[in-house]
């Protein structure tokens, strides 16, 4: 166990919904990142949040949406939802001025669009 | 951040050290080496990472060369288990605001 809490761990769902994906960070960290990883893109960070705030944006699509709130956990919301969105979708979270520390990553949530 | 460049696959076998080159030639002064790994459809893992000087911990050694150009991963005694995607990434370790980002990495595959 990492100390980083994804659920659910696996999700069906058919094309043109929406779904949340909800990611407990390790105790005491404050930054949360989402990436994504398909078969043929490798990991791609999405967002960072750190204590509340968006940090920084990678290759989120706009029909992608994130928070972190107050108790640090976070959501990554995602909509209108495509067969090429099928993924896994992990979230890491990382200390406090961190530059010098690892990520810790969760063991992710698996999406298929069917 | 600076790029970097690793074989896409590697061989191994059990028991025997495993050594993952890396090479990050545009690496500048306040840039760290961090090291992951990925077993299949499992979260990365935090290895080990380094600025300058050579680091070991319970996992790994990480080997930089003088002039920070490129770097060697060292598994002393490979195991079946340590068959993963090995990342080497460098990023600047600054207020933590910096982002990691991975490359394809190498698939070490270890064998009986």
């Amino acid at each position: 166990d990492s100390g980083v809490t994804q659920t659910p761990k696996h999700l069906i769902t058919a094309t043109g919904q929406r779904v949340t994906l909800r990611c407990s960070p390790r105790s005491g960290d404050l930054s949360v990142y989402w990436y994504q990883q398909s078969l043929d893109q490798g990991l791609q960070f999405l967002i960072q949040y750190y204590n509340g705030e968006e940090r920084a944006k990678g290759n989120i699509l706009e029909r992608f949406s994130a928070q972190q709130f107050p108790d640090l956990h976070s959501e990554l919301n995602l909509s209108s939802l495509e067969l090429g969105d099928s993924a896994l979708y992990f979230c890491a979270s990382s200390g406090l001025g961190t530059g010098i520390y690892g990520y810790t990553f969760g063991s992710g949530t698996r999406l298929t669009v069917v | 951040d600076a790029k970097t460049t690793q074989p896409p696959s590697m061989d191994c076998a059990e028991g025997r050290a495993a050594n993952l080159p890396c090479n990050h030639s545009t690496i500048s002064g306040n840039e760290y080496v961090y090291w992951y790994r990925q077993i299949h459809s499992q979260g990365p893992q935090y290895i080990i990472h380094g600025l300058k000087n050579n680091e070991t911990n319970e996992m790994a050694s990480l080997i930089i060369t003088e002039d920070r150009k490129s770097s060697t991963l060292i598994l002393p005694h490979a195991t079946l288990r340590d068959t993963a995607v090995y990342y080497c990434i460098v990023r600047g370790g600054d207020s933590g605001y910096s982002t990691l980002t991975f490359g394809k990495g190498t698939m070490l595959l270890v064998s009986p």
